[in-house]
């Protein structure tokens, strides 16, 4: 079945500094991918979603000079944190659509972000 | 308008019991209901789906209900297992052309399968 990879799984980085993190599509063409933010025994939040080759869609509250998301292909989209801070340390979860994967959203393993 | 509540926040069941996870919308727009099976530290992983011209799906051990009218939708684990201990998202999209693929969220539940 499609496969979502993302990448780190596991990253720490000091306050101040910059992260990215990578979501790809294994095998399909993601048109849409989304950008979720976790934290402990929550649900998943939306922070963005990401059409390739066009600037991404934010949800109210998020901070898109902070969160930077660039979807260059239709296989690769990338969250970066800009100016980590503490608060920022969260699990980031992405999803991806394409209408080869059937109409399915498959989602990526997660990544744990630590701003130390 | 755009919420899903989810019911119960967590639950306890014994092995070989149902389990039931009740999920309920607003927005009569939804038209793809899918649950996630999330463990401690991995991504949600796509338990189930439905679409809302079927009343019930099943697959393997896993049931969704769905009603149309109540706007509600529901999960049923037939003879739980401890390996089904997880936490249990239900979600909701429609395929708008801004909104293709992007889930609305259940607060979730925990499950617990006692052996």
């Amino acid at each position: 079945g499609a496969v979502v990879s993302q990448h780190p799984s596991r990253v720490i980085c000091k306050s101040g500094t910059s992260v990215k993190i990578e979501c790809r599509s294994l095998d399909f063409q993601a048109t849409t991918m989304f950008w979720y933010r976790q934290f402990p025994k929550q649900s998943l939040m939306l922070m963005a979603t990401s059409n390739e080759g066009s600037k991404a869609t934010y949800e109210q509250g998020v901070e898109k000079d902070k969160f930077l998301i660039n979807h260059a292909s239709l296989t690769l989209s990338t969250l970066t944190v800009t100016s980590a801070h503490p608060e920022d340390s969260s699990f980031y979860i992405c999803s991806a659509y394409g209408t080869v994967s059937g109409n399915t959203i498959y989602f990526g393993e997660g990544s744990w972000l630590t701003v130390v | 308008q755009q919420q899903v509540k989810q019911s119960p926040q967590s639950l306890i069941v014994q092995k070989g019991g149902i389990s039931i996870i009740n999920c309920a919308y607003e927005n009569t727009a939804f038209d793809y209901f899918p649950w996630y099976q999330q463990f401690p530290g991995k991504g949600p992983a796509l338990l189930i789906a439905i679409r809302p011209d079927v009343s019930e799906k099943k697959e393997g051990r896993f049931t969704i209900s769905f009603n149309k009218s109540a706007k509600q939708f529901s999960l049923h684990i037939m003879d739980s297992q401890p390996g089904d201990s997880a936490t249990y998202f239900c979600a909701a999209t429609y395929h708008g052309s801004s909104n293709t693929g992007k889930l609305i969220f259940g607060q979730g539940t925990t499950l617990q399968v006692k052996p």
